[in-house]
């Protein structure tokens, strides 16, 4: 059964860093790009960061990039995120997902979500 | 970027209805369109891929068509256990992006 566990959520202040970590189980965690998908309270889904199974590649969307990091450790099935900068509009459950091993593939398996709260 | 934009934002539907939800693209992105449903409280999950393909364990009623701008979600016979929102998603482009979803309510 495919599993995928965030935690490092919290409460933080604006300006200060977090970073959150997906523990992945049930699939060869090494076969796969993997993602992180946001969604702030009572709105839509923000894709967030994705990587590709190695890690060489990565992507971010303009409203995240230069502060967030994505990275991956296949070692240890485990996918993180890296988040610097942080604005009261990162507020948020982040989920992390699985993408395929190919670059057009959905999000298939998603976490349970953990919530960031940026403020003061 | 390209934009998806779901219609209609809400719907309101009496169980055993047959519903289409519409997702249409801003540029043509082939069939790299995908739906997601998620309830209340929970993690959205994978619906239909590739704009048609159906996902082991979802159930028949679920279907969907469309390629290039225009994609249809189709739920039949609609039940109590649908009242979520349905989102789309592309997959052609980065960045990613998804429609700001529909949400399904039962009369």
């Amino acid at each position: 059964e495919v599993q995928l566990v965030e935690s490092g959520g919290g409460l933080v202040q604006p300006g200060r860093s977090l970073k959150l970590s997906c523990a992945a189980s049930g699939f060869t965690f090494s076969n796969y790009y993997m993602a992180w998908v946001r969604q702030a309270p009572k709105k839509g889904l923000e894709w967030v960061a994705t990587i590709s199974t190695s890690g060489s590649r990565t992507y971010y969307p303009d409203s995240v990039k230069g502060r967030f990091t994505i990275s991956r450790d296949n070692a240890k099935s485990s996918l993180y995120l890296q988040m610097n900068s942080l604005k009261s509009e990162d507020t948020a459950t982040y989920y992390c997902a699985r993408s395929g091993g190919t670059y057009y593939y959905p999000f298939d398996y998603w976490g349970q979500g953990v919530m960031v709260t940026v403020s003061s | 970027d390209i934009v998806l934009t779901q219609s209609p934002t809400t719907l309101s539907v009496t169980p055993g209805e047959t519903v289409s939800l519409s997702c249409r693209a801003s540029h043509s992105i082939g069939t790299n369109l995908h739906w997601y449903q998620q309830k209340t409280n929970e993690s959205p999950r994978l619906l239909i891929k590739y704009a048609s393909q159906s996902i082991s364990g979802i159930p028949s009623r679920f279907s969907a068509s469309g390629s290039g701008t225009d994609f249809t979600l189709n739920i039949n016979n609609v039940e109590f256990d649908d009242v979520s929102s349905y989102f789309c998603q592309q997959t052609q482009s980065w960045p990613r992006t998804f429609g700001a979803g529909t949400k399904l309510e039962l009369k």
